[in-house]
């Protein structure tokens, strides 16, 4: 089954790190570029990273830079995002989403989603 | 607030079409032909319906359209169906350093 499977988030206090991970299968991974992209409760989605297919390129939204790091194991057929200095406005729904194959920049495929919230 | 201006909710009728406007600027909508639309029930993961302004993926129905003037990318669906009452966001891709922005979402309702 074609799928991708999130995992890691739960409720960390401000300052604290997360690792989510994103577990995907029936394709093949390492010919996607790989996005994460948060939903906060009650707000829209907001882009938060992306890593081309060999990892050698990354890229962050503002609102993360400096504290977040995204990254890939090829032969795990797993996406990673390292939170750390964690914020209560980082409280979001993570989604990853795989980018469509060929030069158009959209998400042909999603996971469902982990929860991560920033409270103490 | 959000890079893209998207309609806050939208309403039709079972049979009715209807349209979502998704405004940008020129670094974004209207300066490349990178704009995607996501249909997204909560709890759910989001789906994409058109790529690159009007592509459709493979199994997505063809009462799902796409287009663009200027700096306004527009979703139209037509045969309004109740299945179809979710949250609708635009993209668009907005030169190598934002990269992505995203719409504010449009909740659409079936009457």
């Amino acid at each position: 089954e074609v799928q991708l499977v999130e995992a890691g988030g739960g409720l960390v206090q401000p300052g604290g790190s997360l690792r989510l991970s994103c577990a995907a299968s029936g394709f093949t991974f390492s010919s996607h570029y790989m996005h994460w992209v948060r939903q906060a409760p009650g707000k829209g989605l907001v882009w938060v990273s992306r890593i081309n297919s060999d990892e050698s390129s990354t890229i962050y939204a503002d609102s993360v830079k400096g504290r977040f790091t995204i990254s890939r194991d090829n032969a795990k057929n797993t996406l990673y995002l390292q939170m750390n200095s964690l914020r209560d406005e980082d409280t979001a729904v993570y989604y990853c989403g795989r980018g469509i194959l060929g030069p158009a920049v959209a998400f042909d495929m999603w996971g469902q989603g982990t929860m991560v919230t920033v409270s103490s | 607030q959000s890079a893209l201006t998207q309609p806050a909710s939208v309403s039709g009728s079972p049979g009715q079409s209807i349209t979502i406007s998704c405004a940008g600027t020129s670094s974004d909508v209207g300066a490349y032909k990178y704009v995607s639309w996501y249909q997204h029930f909560s709890g759910k993961a989001p789906r994409l319906l058109i790529y690159d302004v009007n592509m459709r993926p493979s199994g997505v129905s063809n009462r799902f359209s796409g287009s663009k003037s200027d700096n306004t990318a527009s979703l139209t669906i037509s045969g309004l169906q109740a299945a179809d009452e979710a949250d609708y966001y635009c993209c668009s891709y907005a030169g190598s350093a934002t990269y992505v922005v995203f719409g504010g979402g449009t909740k659409l309702t079936v009457l």
